[in-house]
């Protein structure tokens, strides 16, 4: 499957501030979904990018596909204590490709 | 309501013993597929199934097997082969076994050693 690297594996941010993590592929991605894990629960799909340079926003989240289709990007605007969690990223291949192989994740706490 | 349900939530083994992690599914999915979780780690893909009657390895496949008997379930069984067993479980589904499906994912199964 992608081999992709997540950065950055942990992040501290106080409530309000801006938050960001990436997912960097050495090859080009067909696709890619970005999950999140609250802490003791299970993955939830928050979002799927498909086209070169796709940007989508989910109230505070945006979501980028680079041109490139080789990183991507989640960006939490003024962080809340609900966002707490590790947000995973999910490239895929594409073609026959069945899996889709997740990175590391970067954990992100809020302090209040 | 549709979901994924694992269980049972925790499990403990002893040495030298089998153990099975039920996942049961009402979405309709075709494809089914179980992970593991280390601390710290991301998701690593022990096996997948497209279809009743079908499954494939994943990336860590060695010291666990699999059954896929009904459409619905999709039973992970540790054996005693696998020697660090202890790790949170994920079984999830999908409509299809494509990397553009959004995959959905049951509660876990927190399993330790005895």
């Amino acid at each position: 499957g992608q081999q992709v690297m997540q950065i950055p594996q942990y992040q501290h941010v106080q409530e309000g501030e801006d938050f960001t993590t990436y997912c960097n592929s050495s090859t080009t991605l067909s696709n890619i979904q970005w999950y999140k894990q609250r802490p003791g629960g299970h993955p939830v799909f928050l979002i799927q990018l498909v086209k070169s340079g796709e940007v989508k926003k989910q109230k505070r989240l945006t979501f980028q596909f680079g041109e490139a289709k080789k990183n991507s990007s989640l960006h939490i605007t003024a962080t809340q204590t609900t966002d707490v969690g590790t947000y995973f990223c999910a490239p895929g291949s594409g073609g026959s490709n069945y899996k889709l192989t997740f990175g590391k994740g970067t954990l992100l706490t809020v302090n209040p | 309501d549709g979901g994924i349900t694992q269980s049972p939530k925790y499990l403990f083994r002893k040495e030298g013993q089998n153990v099975t992690l039920s996942c049961e599914q009402n979405l309709n999915h075709d494809a089914m597929y179980w992970y593991r979780q280390d601390p710290g780690q991301g998701l690593r893909l022990i096996y997948y199934s497209q279809i009743v009657n079908d499954f494939q390895k994943g990336d860590i496949a060695e010291g666990y097997s699999v059954s896929r008997e009904k459409k619905e379930s999709f039973p992970l069984t540790v054996t005693s082969a696998q020697k660090n067993p202890t790790a949170f479980y994920l079984c999830a589904s999908s409509i299809g076994v494509r990397s553009n499906q959004p995959q959905h994912f049951g509660d876990g199964t927190r399993l330790s050693i005895l």
